[in-house]
């Protein structure tokens, strides 16, 4: 079954840090360039960062720029994301999503996501 | 960053109705526009890309239009499955953004 589950989430105090997973499977990782997208509670869709295939190219929105940081396994399937110096408006659920390319496209959309993970800030 | 405006921010229709939403770019985005379907606790479905391309097993009641800084998301006949939030994404800069959300609300 092709899916998506991250793993991760909690309570984490303001200035703290957190390490989220995404398991993928059903197909060829790899192949695929992978990102984050984040929802606070209550609001709208916020894309957070992504990562190429190989893992040789990583983008991030200008909000965690310097203290989050993705990451990828490709011989175990997971992606990553070490997030530092949390804030309160980090808060949100955060999604793990499978990049997709329309044809001579640059950037992606997402066409598989997964269930997401809370991750709340808070002291 | 590129800023995608939707309108309405809530619609109200009823079972059967046509149904459109609209999403405006700050600029020229081309056609690289997506379009999701959220519903309360669960994650985002794609509908569209390209502006116009259907997602495989996405019903033919939905379509997409336009191109450049203006979008349209229609629903041919609405469905009881059909009331959830909806969100536009361009994906013409690295700097992916979404609109606000529309939600569509029971009449």
């Amino acid at each position: 079954e092709v899916q998506l589950l991250e793993s991760g989430g909690g309570l984490v105090q303001p200035g703290g840090s957190l390490r989220l997973s995404c398991a993928a499977s059903g197909f060829t990782f790899s192949s695929y360039a992978m990102s984050w997208v984040r929802q606070a509670p209550g609001k709208g869709l916020e894309w957070v960062s992504a990562i190429s295939g190989s893992g040789g190219s990583t983008y991030y929105a200008d909000s965690v720029k310097g203290r989050f940081t993705i990451s990828r396994d490709n011989s175990k399937n997971t992606l990553y994301l070490q997030m530092n110096s949390l804030r309160a408006e980090d808060t949100a659920v955060y999604y793990c999503a499978k990049a997709e390319y329309s044809s001579s496209s640059e950037y992606w959309y997402f066409d598989l996501w997964g269930r997401g993970t809370l991750v709340t800030v808070s002291s | 960053d590129i800023q995608m405006t939707q309108s309405p921010s809530t619609l109200s229709a009823s079972v059967g109705d046509r149904v459109t939403i609209t999403c405006r770019a700050s600029q020229s985005i081309s056609s690289w526009l997506a379009w999701y379907q959220q519903k309360p606790g669960k994650a985002p479905k794609l509908l569209i890309y390209k502006a116009s391309s259907l997602e495989s097993g996405v019903p033919s009641r939905f379509s997409g239009s336009g191109s450049g800084t203006e979008f349209t998301l229609t629903i041919s006949s609405l469905q009881p499955d059909d009331f959830a939030t909806y969100y536009c994404q361009q994906y013409n800069s690295y700097l992916i953004t979404f609109g606000q959300g529309t939600r569509l609300e029971i009449k």
